[in-house]
């Protein structure tokens, strides 16, 4: 069974702090990775997208994909309270198949 | 910003009805999703649809399913004979051909009871 697997937290961090939530997944043959947050009772919403190794930064998220280790990652810079919600990794686990797998999601809680 | 929308918001409907969940697309999008979550579950992949047939569908996705694009602008998820199992958040998604960037819509709430 190809999978995404996420810690579930919760993980708490000070206002102001860098959260730091990881992702890994089974299949070496994922190309896509996608970032959502979704807040209780709502749908998921796009943070960020992923394809390549290395980092991509925007605003204050950074993601991070390391296709050896089969990692990918979310930092969010300068946490704020309306951060907190819960932050699904999502991958296209199959090149040509559209299907997105979800990750079970960690619940970020930011302490004012 | 374009959006997905989806209605209703809620559904309550005994066991064994069948329910039509609908859902309208952003306008320049050409494939389309529909996923479902569970409480507390993770967010679970039914079936995608292109070029008015389905491309893809999961195991969740049995002969109690279908979906339809009635027109230009609907896209609708179909339970037939619901079971109390099938209560979850229904989401619909959309995404421009070869972007792979999926959208999704606000969600149906559906409960059998």
């Amino acid at each position: 069974q190809k999978e995404v697997e996420q810690n579930s937290g919760p993980l708490s961090v000070p206002e102001g702090a860098i959260a730091s939530l990881n992702c890994t997944y089974s299949d070496r043959g994922s190309q896509s990775f996608f970032w959502y947050r979704q807040y209780s009772g709502k749908s998921p919403e796009l943070i960020m997208s992923i394809y390549s190794n290395g980092d991509k930064e925007d605003g204050r998220f950074t993601a991070q994909l390391n296709k050896a280790s089969q990692y990918v990652s979310l930092l969010i810079r300068d946490s704020q309270p309306s951060d907190s919600a819960t932050y699904l990794c999502a991958a296209l686990l199959d090149t040509g198949r559209r299907a997105l797998t979800f990750g079970s999601g960690t619940r970020l809680q930011v302490q004012p | 910003e374009p959006e997905v929308t989806q209605t209703p918001s809620h559904q309550v409907t005994q066991m064994g009805q069948e329910v039509i969940l609908r859902c309208v697309p952003i306008s320049n999008h050409l494939y389309f999703y529909w996923y479902r979550q569970i409480l507390g579950q993770k967010v679970e992949f039914l079936v995608s649809f292109y070029n008015n047939e389905i491309s893809e569908k999961s195991e969740i996705f049995d002969d109690q399913f279908s979906v339809e694009r009635p027109d230009g602008s609907n896209f609708t998820l179909k339970i037939r004979s619901t079971k109390l199992e099938d209560s979850a958040m229904y989401f619909c998604a959309s995404e421009r051909i070869l972007q792979e960037t999926q959208y999704f819509g606000p969600g149906t709430r559906l409960l059998v009871l």
